[in-house]
């Protein structure tokens, strides 16, 4: 079975740094195109970035590109987002998804989250 | 503001069928393909459409998809309690080069 998991978020002070991870398996990951789409409370889900799989290839929401910088190692078949300058408006469950056919929004496997909370 | 627009809700009673609408323009819905996700409270969104009209594996017949032009619908017929839940429409988006999501369809079981 495919499993995303994800580790890393966090209480964080606006301004700072967080850095994401998410272990894949049961999938071949160096195959798969991968994105974070992330969910703040109460609200609806929210793109954030997208790496090909080979990671020559990213893509960013304009409200965190120059912020947050998406990679992947495909030796160790994990996915990670590096977050910069956090804002409270970044405040959200932030879910690792492989794309089903990169860059046409559909991702068939989500992991379970994981909580940024960005707040001083 | 979302740049798909869905309807904030919509109901039905069991065994009806009920749409939800997702509007959007040329640079996404007009010319890229559309998909949906059901997400039940408190877990991880579910693909349930993808292409416009097709189904993953495991998914029931009873919901399919459209697109016409800039707009896209999920239609679910004899509807069960246990799809109330939250739709979104998702597709690419050329100009903004990003996935873009609906604001999402908090659909009630009556």
């Amino acid at each position: 079975d495919v499993q995303l998991l994800e580790s890393g978020g966090g209480l964080v002070q606006p301004g700072g740094s967080l850095r994401l991870s998410c272990a894949a398996s049961g999938l071949t990951f160096s195959s798969s195109a991968m994105s974070w789409v992330r969910q703040a409370p109460g609200k609806g889900l929210e793109w954030v970035s997208a790496i090909s799989s080979s990671g020559g290839s990213t893509y960013y929401a304009d409200s965190v590109k120059g912020r947050f910088t998406i990679s992947r190692d495909n030796s160790k078949n994990m996915l990670y987002l590096q977050m910069n300058s956090l804002r409270a408006e970044d405040t959200a469950l932030y879910y690792c998804a492989k794309d089903f056919r990169f860059l046409e929004g559909s991702f068939d496997y989500w992991g379970q989250g994981t909580l940024v909370t960005v707040s001083s | 503001q979302s740049v798909l627009t869905q309807p904030p809700s919509a109901s039905g009673t069991p065994g009806q069928r009920v749409t939800i609408s997702c509007s959007g323009s040329s640079s996404n819905i007009g010319s890229n393909t559309v998909n949906w996700y059901q997400q039940l409270p408190g877990t991880a969104p579910k693909l349930l459409i993808y292409s416009n009209n097709q189904r993953p594996s495991g998914v029931p017949d009873r919901f399919s998809g459209s697109k016409s032009g800039t707009s896209a619908s999920l239609a679910i017929s004899g509807l069960h309690s246990e799809d109330e839940a939250d739709y979104y429409c998702a597709a690419w988006d050329g100009s903004l080069n990003a996935v873009v999501f609906g604001g999402g369809t908090k659909l009630t079981v009556l």
